[in-house]
């Protein structure tokens, strides 16, 4: 399957700062995600970021907050604004394969907010 | 009702022990079913697909009962590898309808 990768891994950031978060495909893929997993918990899907046209924001998820960018078909990005502490999560790409829906994620970033 | 509900564990076995796993699911039109594995501070990565007929990877089996709504995984002589977390997720095939459970914790002792 194709290899997906993230950056930054980690990173430790202030209170009211923005934080963008890269999402690196090596092949094409039709559905990307982005997730947030916090300390103990499963994984809670953000939005679908949709190639040329704004994301899908799930319930509880606004674009002001986590503007999502996906400018082709094999990059992504996220941008946690103006964050605070409750912002700290890992937060975590994924693709959908081609086969059975079957979803492959990112090594995630595990981001701490001060 | 939570759409995919795990039972947390933990589960502290032998090595060379069995264990199974149970899921279930609230939603009927559910079509896809998988277990991922999680290491501790990793991702999720794809263990199974869970098909209808069942399937089998190794040590590994996965069933699916749709009359009853669960899944199953079992786990067949159990290595210290093993220890993970074992996540359910389920999807109504319909692109970004992918539900997850809170995972199943799995420790095999030495």
């Amino acid at each position: 399957s194709a290899v997906i990768s993230q950056k930054p891994s980690r990173d430790i950031c202030q209170r009211g700062t923005s934080l963008t978060i890269q999402c690196q495909v090596d092949s094409q893929v039709t559905m990307m995600f982005w997730y947030r997993q916090q300390p103990g918990q499963s994984l809670t899907l953000i939005a679908t970021a949709n190639q040329g046209s704004e994301a899908t924001y799930e319930s509880g998820f606004v674009i002001d907050k986590f503007p999502i960018s996906r400018p082709n078909l094999t990059f992504s990005t996220l941008t946690v604004s103006n964050m605070s502490p409750e912002d700290s999560s890992i937060y975590l790409c994924s693709f959908l394969g081609t086969q059975t829906y079957e979803q492959y994620f990112g090594p995630g970033t595990r981001l701490t907010v001060t | 009702r939570k759409e995919v509900e795990q039972d947390p564990g933990p589960f502290n076995v032998p090595e060379g022990a069995t264990v199974a796993f149970n899921c279930t699911y609230s939603n009927s039109a559910s079509q896809s079913f998988f277990w991922y594995r999680q290491d501790c501070r990793k991702e999720p990565k794809l263990l199974m697909s869970v098909y209808s007929s069942g399937n089998e990877d190794g040590r590994f089996t996965a069933q699916l009962n749709r009359a009853s709504q669960y899944i199953s995984l079992l786990i067949r002589d159990s290595k210290l590898s093993d220890s993970a977390t074992y996540l359910c997720v389920v999807n109504r095939n319909t692109g970004n309808q992918f539900y997850f459970g809170t995972g199943t914790s799995l420790t095999v002792i030495p």
